[in-house]
């Protein structure tokens, strides 16, 4: 799996967008760029995901660059509750074997009031 | 919104003892994985399971380890003998696995079994 570059922590004021970076130069065509965060030492959160298009849902957006070789996670109203270790991993398509995710350190996210 | 649930949250045991820990994936999932995370560490692959076999394992799942899907619910993680270095959380987690959405689907996790090994 291509490997991913985060910057190790951010920070955010409450209610104002976290833009969080990723850089996978390496990714291949058949590889998805997912997210994911992790508060305390709870289970892992699945975010968002994506191929090359850019993704919305409730939680998150995820904006790809046209050459894959980067995206952003960008949660639009950041709360206190946001506050989490945020992954972004490359992981391959789902041949119809089972496709694991390796997580990275990711970045940590403080929001602050 | 259905979730991955694992049982016990906590367990102890001591060195040598073999510890069971149990997770209820998601019902229409076919993909199963376990997890592990050292306190203050990445969270590692352990395993992967499809179609009643293991589809891949990392370097740290050795003969100690072992898991089963015993019936059409659980999904099982085995440590014969438990170690010291044993003592880590444990994420479940399944994945969807039918049709075209299988290639793509996120893997969902459970809130996890903390293991102390004393």
């Amino acid at each position: 799996d291509a490997k991913t570059t985060q910057p190790p922590s951010m920070d955010c004021a409450e209610g104002r967008a976290a833009n969080l970076p990723c850089n996978h130069s390496t990714i291949s065509g058949n590889e998805y760029v997912y997210w994911y965060r992790q508060i305390h030492s709870q289970g892992p959160q699945y975010i968002i995901h994506g191929l090359k298009n850019n993704e919305t849902n409730e939680m998150a957006s995820l904006i790809i660059t046209e050459d894959r070789k980067s995206s952003t996670l960008i949660l639009p109203h950041a709360t206190l509750r946001d506050t989490a270790v945020y992954y972004c991993i490359v992981r391959v398509a789902n041949t119809g074997t089972a496709s694991k995710l390796t997580f990275g350190t990711g970045t940590r996210l403080q929001v602050t009031l | 919104e259905p979730e991955v649930t694992q049982t016990p949250s906590h367990q102890v045991t001591q060195m040598g003892q073999e510890v069971i820990l149990r997770c209820v994936p998601i019902s229409n999932h076919l993909y199963f994985y376990w997890y592990r995370q050292i306190l203050g560490q990445k969270v590692e692959f352990l395993v992967s399971f499809y179609n009643n076999e293991i589809s891949e394992k990392s370097e740290i799942f050795d003969d100690q380890f072992s898991v089963e899907r015993p019936d059409g619910s659980n999904f099982t993680l085995k440590i014969r003998s438990t170690k010291l270095e044993d003592s880590a959380m444990y994420f479940c987690a399944s994945s969807e696995g039918t049709g075209f959405r299988s290639y793509n689907s996120p893997l969902h996790f459970g809130n996890g079994t903390r293991l102390t090994v004393t």
